[in-house]
């Protein structure tokens, strides 16, 4: 089936430093979500991308849609220790109605204070 | 509004034993859905419902049952645990299953099982 590959698995930055992690496609994907779960908590949705090429912010976070629909990244400016935990991605099928989600395995990133 | 609410937070059971996590929502979501987490594997799909009355198989369905008789109540029964079962899990809801695009899943603290 689908699948989803996010990278890298682990990331150790020390605060201050920029993050980003990748979500790639072999196929088209009909949009993409992001999620991020803090240790010991539950995914908490944090955008969706819909449209080739979107770039969208919030605050130190920046994310992009490629323009194939086949990639996504979430790159962080100057990491602060709030930011630490799992960034999953999560997409959605390009395929008629039975849009279930494929999820990355996840991003875990630690900060260094 | 309380959002989506698990029960129990944790449970440790014996291999054979039964158990039903509860799951309810107060938003009036459409789509509710079950997960399991487990270390280097993500996020699994488990089960899924669309609305009251229908439910639908996940990646993961073997071992779980579902039954969707209201819209706010979405339980996972394990019939008869296995130490495979194992895991964090998560029930999810949304306000609709994506017709052009996917809504937005809202999570649940999770409950965390052990089977021995």
């Amino acid at each position: 089936g689908q699948q989803v590959m996010q990278i890298p698995q682990y990331q150790h930055v020390q605060e201050g430093e920029d993050f980003t992690t990748y979500c790639n496609s072999s196929t088209t994907l009909s949009n993409i979500q992001w999620y991020k779960q803090r240790p010991g908590g539950h995914p908490v949705f944090l955008i969706q991308l819909v449209k080739s090429g979107e770039v969208k912010k919030q605050k130190r976070l920046t994310f992009q849609f490629g323009e194939a629909k086949k990639n996504s990244s979430l790159h962080i400016t100057a990491t602060q220790t709030t930011d630490v935990g799992t960034y999953f991605c999560a997409a959605g099928e390009n395929a008629g109605n039975n849009r279930k989600l494929i999820w990355g395995l996840g991003t875990s990133l630690a900060v260094n204070p | 509004n309380a959002g989506v609410t698990q029960t129990p937070k944790f449970q440790v059971l014996k291999t054979g034993q039964s158990m039903t996590l509860q799951c309810a929502q107060d938003m009036n979501h459409e789509y509710m859905s079950w997960y399991r987490q487990d270390p280097g594997m993500g996020l699994r799909l488990i089960h899924y419902s669309v609305g009251a009355g229908i439910t639908d198989q996940g990646e993961v369905p073997n071992g779980y049952n579902v039954s969707r008789s209201t819209t706010e109540d979405f339980p996972l029964r394990l019939l008869s645990a296995a130490p495979s079962q194992t895991s964090v899990y998560f029930c999810a809801s949304s306000p609709r299953f994506g017709t052009d695009y996917n809504s937005p899943l809202h999570f649940g603290n999770g409950t965390r099982l052990t089977v021995t």
